[in-house]
């Protein structure tokens, strides 16, 4: 089955610090998103992406986090100024279209630790 | 707005026994449908199941099975001879039509023991 890559796996930073995460979609698919999960929370919804534009966006996605579609092939968060609260493992998805029959595809995640 | 609800943070079995997993959610759209996502430890999000709330149909992967009750807006998810390596996380997760701005339960721990 086809998958949805995310580097780095691992990520530790100092607090204020810019970081990007990685992504790499599966080939054929349209759609892309960012979600997080902070330890022992639910998991949230950041941000949706197509066409090259954000289509939405929650209110945790503010002026320091930013999206970006460089290539082609890789979809990038980047967060501009770290805080401890961005502590959390952040996944990737991407789907092909909207269609209710589609499949949305999961990246294993990056752990981020802002200390 | 859209709210999901999974009130057991914790369920433990015995291997080959049957468990049901509890979720229910809030919308006042018509068209959505809903998920149940597995976590292991190694974290990565695997889809277990869908269900579009159009079909009356409930839907079945293998062993695993949903009791989606529209009206009562309930979607829980029954896993049948269970296996330990059905131990992890499991979301249930709301989705509407337009999109794939899900939005998801707390998560049951779900372990099953030998």
């Amino acid at each position: 089955e086809p998958e949805v890559t995310q580097t780095p796996s691992h990520q530790v930073t100092q607090m204020g610090q810019e970081v990007i995460l990685r992504c790499v979609p599966i080939s054929n698919h349209l759609y892309f998103y960012w979600y997080r999960q902070i330890l022992g929370q639910k998991v949230e919804f950041l941000v949706s992406f197509y066409n090259n534009e954000i289509s939405e966006k929650s209110e945790i996605f503010d002026d320091q986090f930013s999206v970006e579609r460089p290539d082609g092939s890789n979809f990038t968060l980047k967060i501009r100024s770290t805080k401890l609260e961005d502590s959390a493992m952040y996944f990737c998805a991407s789907t092909k279209t909207l269609a209710t029959n589609e499949k949305l595809f999961f990246g294993s995640g990056t752990q981020l630790s802002v200390l | 707005a859209q709210t999901v609800t999974q009130s057991q943070p914790e369920m433990s079995v015995q291997e080959a026994e049957t468990v049901t997993l509890s979720c229910t959610y809030d919308t006042s759209e018509n068209n959505y449908y809903l998920f149940w996502y597995k976590q292991p430890p190694s974290r990565q999000m695997i889809l277990v199941i869908r269900q579009e709330a159009y079909k009356q149909q409930n839907a079945t992967e293998n062993r695993f099975s949903v009791n989606f009750q529209k009206a009562a807006k309930s979607f829980s998810l029954k896993i049948s001879d269970s296996q330990l390596g059905d131990t992890a996380m499991y979301f249930c997760a709301l989705g509407l039509s337009s999109n794939y701005q899900l939005i998801w339960g707390a998560g049951t721990k779900l372990i099953i023991k030998p």
